[in-house]
């Protein structure tokens, strides 16, 4: 149980482009998603929180008119970055909450490269 | 001062022994606590959740926790090569709508 999956695992895109990740929580309902961004040999940093049919939180620092995130259901939030640049290039990694419980599970991460 | 800080790395341990992994918290209203293990190239996945003081055993693996000295601890018991890993620990604080604040993480080396 508690399986999350990310779609696509791995974007390759021309800078000026957007891309949309999308988070799945397959086996359970997750009222919060999280999405993370994660640069070679760094720790994870936290971009937002979305909860179901709210708007999402975003951590300081993080462009919310750039990182774009929709959580229209319960089983499903999503990550658009926008006009995609080279630094934007990194491993980003969502995570769910299930109801009445502290515990993330994290999808398998989605890699992008911007050229 | 991090809000949950894991003991510097990288550590390195023999095969089939234990390997002790260290974490302190600030936020004294945190009352759940987390282990990942993080391959190279691959996201966290959970090997232990810990709620309540004392320990938490699940096969290998032993989770502490000491509220009173805001400190938590993974121990891996028969260290194996496949256990070579990053290893994070978080914390869930009292007010934070169930975000997890993540130490910079323990890199651990298994040898055979």
């Amino acid at each position: 149980g508690a399986v999350v999956s990310q779609h696509p695992s791995w974007v390759i895109c021309k800078s000026g482009t957007s891309v949309k990740i999308e988070c799945r929580s397959l086996d359970f309902q997750a009222t919060t998603m999280f999405w993370y961004r994660q640069f070679p040999k760094q720790s994870l940093m936290l971009m937002a929180t979305s909860n179901e049919g709210s708007k999402a939180t975003y951590e300081q620092g993080v462009e919310k008119d750039k990182f774009l995130i929709n959580h229209a259901s319960l089983t499903l939030s999503t990550l658009t970055v926008t006009s995609a640049h080279p630094e934007d290039s990194s491993f980003y990694i969502c995570s769910a909450r299930a109801i009445d419980t502290d515990t993330q599970y994290f999808g398998p991460g989605t890699r992008l490269t911007v050229l | 001062q991090k809000e949950v800080e894991q003991n510097s790395g990288p550590l390195s341990v023999p095969e089939g022994a234990i390997a002790s992994l260290n974490c302190t918290y600030s936020d004294r209203g945190s009352q759940s606590f987390f282990w990942y293990r993080q391959y190279s190239g691959k996201s966290p996945e959970l090997i232990m959740s810990i709620y309540s003081n004392g320990d938490k055993e699940d096969g290998r693996f032993t989770a502490q926790l000491n509220k009173a000295s805001q400190y938590v601890s993974l121990l891996i018991r028969d260290s194996q090569p496949s256990d070579s890993a990053t290893y994070l620990c978080a914390g869930k604080g009292g007010t934070s709508y169930g975000k997890l604040t993540f130490g910079q993480g323990t890199i651990l080396t298994v040898h055979p």
